[in-house]
């Protein structure tokens, strides 16, 4: 089955640039989201095929997909943003939803 | 606004079966696929099941399998997951899901807690 890899956590200072990735074979193939999700609360999700953005989510989160990186993108990060947050993927090969294992993010 | 609210879990021992019940509001649950995604305890997110607008396809995780049945009421705008010979690894928090398109999870209910436990 299809393997989504992603760093444990991640670590920003405030205003500053958060990147997260999600590593899997030839991905850059594959429509990517990305979901966040804070303690005692349901996954959010935050970008879409790629790099859209639902209604209501800021500019700051963008995405990016290539080769067999994926790349969540948080600009000018809040304390607000301190969260988890998977990649995942539809697997078409075995029609199935794959999660990525999440990363946490800390707000310095 | 678009609601999902799962109901059904609670305490049950190794062998047991419970059924979840996901019940919508908001928009026309006949239009959407939707999916079973559960969390155990200080883990990550799982994803278990799909079943297509009109229950005609479905798909389940290799560790839910043969175990499992995801089904669908249209009439009643519900998604219902039946779990059969449950495990102490099944003690999660279950998420029903809409799906919208090339799998991405754009509406999610608020999750039941299944604990399987003697």
């Amino acid at each position: 089955s299809y393997v989504l890899t992603q760093p444990p956590s991640v670590s920003v200072a405030p205003g500053q640039t958060a990147r997260m990735t999600c590593g899997g074979n030839n991905i850059g193939s594959k429509s990517v989201n990305w979901y966040q999700q804070k303690p005692g609360q349901a996954p959010v999700l935050v970008v879409y095929d790629d790099s859209d953005r639902p209604s209501g989510i800021p500019e700051r989160f963008s995405g990016s997909n290539s080769g067999n990186t994926a790349t969540l993108t948080i600009s000018r990060v809040e304390a607000g943003d301190e969260a988890d947050y998977y990649c995942q993927v539809w697997d078409s090969t075995s029609d199935q939803r794959v999660f990525g294992g999440g990363t946490k993010l800390t707000v310095l | 606004e678009v609601h999902l609210v799962e109901s059904g879990g609670g305490l049950v021992q190794p062998g047991g079966s419970l059924r979840l019940s996901c019940a919508t509001s908001g928009f026309t649950f006949s239009d959407y696929e939707m999916n079973w995604v559960r969390q155990a305890p200080g883990k990550g997110l799982e994803w278990l099941s799909y079943i297509t607008s009109t229950g005609s396809t479905i798909y389940y995780a290799d560790s839910v399998k043969g175990r499992f049945t995801i089904s669908r009421d249209n009439a009643k705008n519900s998604l219902y997951l039946q779990m059969s010979s449950l495990r102490v690894e099944d003690t999660a928090i279950y998420y029903c899901a809409r799906e919208r398109d090339l799998g991405a999870l754009d509406y999610w209910g608020q999750g039941t807690l299944v604990t399987v436990s003697s």
